[in-house]
């Protein structure tokens, strides 16, 4: 079956750092997403990996290991409007997307 | 960068009523449209994929006749929910993918806020 893990929650301290992390194992690999989503609203793309390495933008990076079925999420300068979801989205061979169930990040003063 | 308008926002109505969303592309032009429903404090899940000019595939347990779903332009996508009742209250988010980019982003509406009475 496809599945994608990522921790339901985590807390963070204003000004910090922190790492997302998400694994997968899916049928075929076409790219991986991370998207933000805060609490009642629709989400919102942040990056797209589909080749090893890392992508930074801005205050946000994104890096991806495909032979671990392995990325991660890293939020620098952590601001308290980045207290939101982080969901991590998986292209198939099929070219459908497969969700992670999200993690909440909880960001405190 | 890619737009997609949703509508309505919200919509509070009596149960029994037949509700209907629209999910519009308004810079691009989208041979797929999906649509999601999210519980409170659960994922984003898969109801339906809607291809232009043909039948939605729905996903296992979405009952195709009390959601449905039109694709009749490459830019606008409708969701029907007939004969809505307290348990279909949920949050309904559309996305659109660009044209003959299956390995780009889905870009998603503001979503829909549907309340049953």
């Amino acid at each position: 079956g496809q599945n994608i893990d990522q921790p339901t929650e985590m807390t963070a301290t204003e000004g910090a750092i922190v790492q997302i992390n998400c694994t997968y194992q899916t049928s075929g690999f076409n790219g991986l997403f991370w998207y933000q989503q805060h609490a009642g609203e629709a989400p919102t793309f942040l990056s797209y990996n589909v080749l090893d390495g890392l992508e930074e933008k801005g205050r946000f990076s994104s890096f991806l290991s495909r032979s671990k079925g392995y990325s991660y999420l890293l939020l620098k300068e952590l601001q308290m409007k980045d207290s939101a979801s982080y969901l991590c989205a998986v292209v198939d061979s099929n070219y459908q997307l497969i969700w992670g169930a999200g993690t909440k990040l909880i960001i405190k003063p | 960068g890619a737009v997609v308008s949703q509508h309505p926002s919200w919509v509070i109505c009596k149960s029994g009523t037949s509700v209907k969303i629209e999910c519009r592309s308004l810079d691009f032009q989208a041979t797929t449209m999906f649509w999601y429903r999210q519980f409170p404090k659960q994922s984003l899940m898969l109801m339906a994929t809607s291809n232009e000019g043909s039948k939605a595939t729905y996903e296992q347990g979405v009952e195709k006749d009390k959601f449905l779903i039109n694709h009749a332009s490459l830019t606008l996508s409708t969701l029907t929910v007939t004969s809505a009742h307290p348990e279909d209250s949920s949050f309904y988010i559309c996305s659109a993918r660009v044209l003959t980019a299956e390995a780009q982003p889905q870009h998603f509406g503001d979503g829909t806020r549907l309340s049953i009475l």
